[in-house]
């Protein structure tokens, strides 16, 4: 069963424009979300986790649990921003979502 | 300081051959993961491990086994590679707890096998 869905496969925007990565989740319990990002010939690493409320390069994430859901936000895109995205849910092991890949032209 | 170390960037192996893809840590994690990367499926689980000699099936097991003789390393053997396990193939591993909430998964670099 899909835990974590990312609809968008491909998401493109231009720099300084507000951008929105969209994440829902299945899960019945108290979730643990997170977010990875994957540039260019880097390894995947984490961007940021939904239990410590943080900004992180810009990036913001917040739990909605009634809509299940956990977008990640930036106001202003910048051409670094453009890497994969992914998804996380961790129920004793990690779930990640197919991944959104974010292009920010100039 | 690279963390998780995967021995081959990238691997050609021919279809029925064994293949051995290997994983070392060096940050004492007790908890050890593959997954395979493919494009428009992203990261799906293949085994884990969450102490030595212990290891648990994850989404797609079929085709793979694991073994984790010492604490740092975990290795994925193909019994006999086929072509659609052509695929990017990631290690990851993680501390136990209040730990592992605020750093979550440390990957490796990845290895491409290619299954011709």
């Amino acid at each position: 069963a899909q835990r974590v869905t990312q609809p968008e496969k491909l998401l493109s925007v231009f720099k300084g424009a507000p951008v929105e990565l969209k994440c829902n989740y299945s899960y019945s319990g108290s979730p643990e979300l997170f977010w990875y990002v994957q540039y260019s010939r880097q390894r995947l690493q984490l961007l940021l986790r939904h239990i410590s409320r943080e900004s992180i390069k810009g990036f913001t994430a917040d739990l909605n649990k009634g809509e299940t859901s956990f977008h990640l936000k930036k106001p202003f895109a910048q051409e670094e921003d453009s890497a994969m995205y992914y998804c996380a849910l961790e129920e004793g092991d990690m779930r990640f979502g197919a991944g959104t890949r974010l292009t920010v032209k100039p | 300081d690279v963390k998780v170390t995967q021995s081959s960037r990238y691997l050609v192996k021919r279809t029925g051959e064994k293949v051995f893809l290997e994983c070392v840590q060096d940050m004492d994690h007790e908890n050890m993961f593959w997954y395979r990367q493919d494009p428009g499926l992203g990261l799906r689980l293949i085994y884990f491990s969450y102490d030595v000699k212990m290891k648990e099936k994850g989404d797609i097991p079929e085709g793979y086994s694991v073994s984790r003789e010492k604490k740092e390393r975990f290795s994925l053997i193909l019994e006999s590679a086929s072509t659609n396990q052509t695929s990017m193939y990631l290690c990851a591993s993680s501390a136990a707890g209040q730990v592992f909430l605020n750093y979550g998964y440390t990957f490796g670099s990845g290895t491409r096998l290619t299954v011709v």
